[in-house]
């Protein structure tokens, strides 16, 4: 039973554009989340987080929003550049100190020049 | 930028053999972790470490067994490697200062093929 969805393995931008990733969860005890980028042959590396007692974190190009009443986030990224071209993963955890990470299956985002 | 490496890169290696694959970092981390990937599916934890003589199972149930007898280092055993164990093996290392909420630094992983 999958407790992080990303229902789009793959999304293709014009470069310049708005990129925009999704992630589901069905978990209502998971309170914090986290974005990790993954280019071929490399291990993942992390992104971007957002704390359940937020709706928005920013960091440069890339924003994630929280809906927690509709328990999704999503994952901006403007502009996207050919750079960004990976697969993205969605990662939860739950408060408790608990070590694991529940990941999505990742969306592979391509960005034309 | 993150010290983590893990060998080989990829393997392939007939049914019945032991193999190890090898992790280790630099960067002094207490919590160490070995996730499982299967092509275009999720990471699952199969072991995680708080650090030297600490391990634990992880989420997904894997055959394989680990050891942390010093603080960089973290392989991963199977005793008798089966078709069943290919996949790729992810090993990372974290602070260990927020539990899973830390930022978990990967190697590059271990494609393992077993005929």
């Amino acid at each position: 039973d999958q407790q992080v969805k990303q229902n789009s393995p793959s999304l293709s931008v014009q470069e310049g554009r708005i990129s925009i990733l999704n992630c589901d969860y069905t978990n209502s005890m998971f309170d914090y989340f986290l974005w990790y980028k993954k280019y071929p042959a490399e291990g993942p590396t992390f992104l971007i987080s957002i704390s359940s007692i937020k709706d928005k974190n920013e960091d440069g190009r890339f924003t994630v929003f929280l809906n927690k009443s509709a328990k999704h986030l999503s994952l901006h990224i403007v502009p996207s550049q050919p750079g960004d071209s990976a697969v993205y993963f969605c990662a939860a955890t739950m408060q408790g100190g608990s070590e694991k990470l529940v990941f999505g299956k990742g969306t592979k985002l391509t960005v034309n020049p | 930028e993150a010290d983590i490496y893990q060998t080989p890169r990829y393997l392939v290696i007939g049914t019945g053999k032991k193999i190890t694959l090898e992790c280790s970092q630099t960067m002094g981390h207490d919590k160490m972790y070995w996730y499982q990937q299967d092509p275009g599916m999720e990471l699952h934890l199969i072991h995680y470490s708080y650090g030297v003589n600490s391990t634990e199972k992880g989420d997904l149930s894997s055959e394989s067994t680990v050891s942390r007898i010093r603080t960089e280092h973290f392989p991963l055993t199977l005793e008798s490697a089966r078709p069943s164990h290919t996949s790729q093996y992810l090993c990372a290392s974290s602070p260990g200062l927020a539990g899973a909420r830390d930022t978990q630094y990967f190697g590059p992983g271990t494609r393992l093929t077993v005929l």
